[in-house]
């Protein structure tokens, strides 16, 4: 199976700063990753997301870095804004683990206007 | 953008009561999934659907779970005797090929 854990479970920051939220997972033979967005009352929405043969990845304002040696993953959000604002899970799949995900329990990120 | 789209939206039910939660993911998608959120804890992962048939199911989807794909676009939870730990958010999902899901916006189940 997976383990997959966040390292804080709230985040708060300042409007226009950076943000970095943490993840780590247990499974070696995990290959493909991806950061989702949960605004209240609504269901994950998709980020950015990531494999096993990159060691970062950037989209717009958003840039995830995988450390496959210590099993860590981040996802870093740049000129954080006030709508940037909700929890945010690491899902980590394994070439061993079927097609299911496994999810972290997430960050919940406060942006401070 | 295509969405997954979940009916209900909030569904209050009696213990021991049967729901059925309905789901109709992306069209052109092949792979369907249900995951549940318990408030407060993590999205878990209950089964995967693939050319008719389940594919992956965890230790959470008992026999009190089924799933169905009774027409060409709705992909359906269904749980009997429901029990009050069984109250979450539950959330379908679908993908077209190895890659990322698009989650629906989720039920939230209420057993009283």
């Amino acid at each position: 199976g997976e383990n997959v854990g966040l390292h804080l479970p709230t985040l708060s920051v300042q409007e226009g700063d950076n943000s970095i939220i943490n993840c780590a997972y247990s499974n070696s033979a995990s290959d493909y990753f991806i950061w989702y967005k949960q605004e209240s009352g609504k269901g994950p929405q998709f980020i950015i997301d990531i494999r096993s043969n990159m060691d970062k990845r950037q989209g717009q304002r958003v840039t995830v870095l995988l450390n496959k040696t210590v099993k860590h993953l981040s996802l870093q959000i740049a000129a954080t804004q006030p709508g940037d604002s909700a929890v945010y899970f690491c899902a980590v799949q394994g070439s061993n683990t079927g097609n299911q995900f496994y999810f972290g329990t997430g960050t919940s990120l406060t942006v401070i206007p | 953008e295509p969405e997954v789209t979940q009916t209900p939206s909030h569904q209050v039910t009696q213990m021991g009561q049967e729901v059925i939660l309905r789901c109709v993911p992306i069209s052109n998608h092949l792979y369907f999934y249900w995951y549940r959120q318990i408030l407060g804890q993590k999205v878990e992962f209950l089964v995967s659907f693939y050319n008719n048939e389940i594919s992956e199911k965890s230790e959470i989807f008992d026999d009190q779970f089924s799933v169905e794909r009774p027409d060409g676009s709705n992909f359906t939870l269904k749980i009997r005797s429901t029990k009050l730990e069984d109250s979450a958010m539950y959330f379908c999902a679908s993908r077209a090929d190895r890659g990322g899901y698009t989650f629906g916006s989720g039920t939230r189940l209420t057993v009283v």
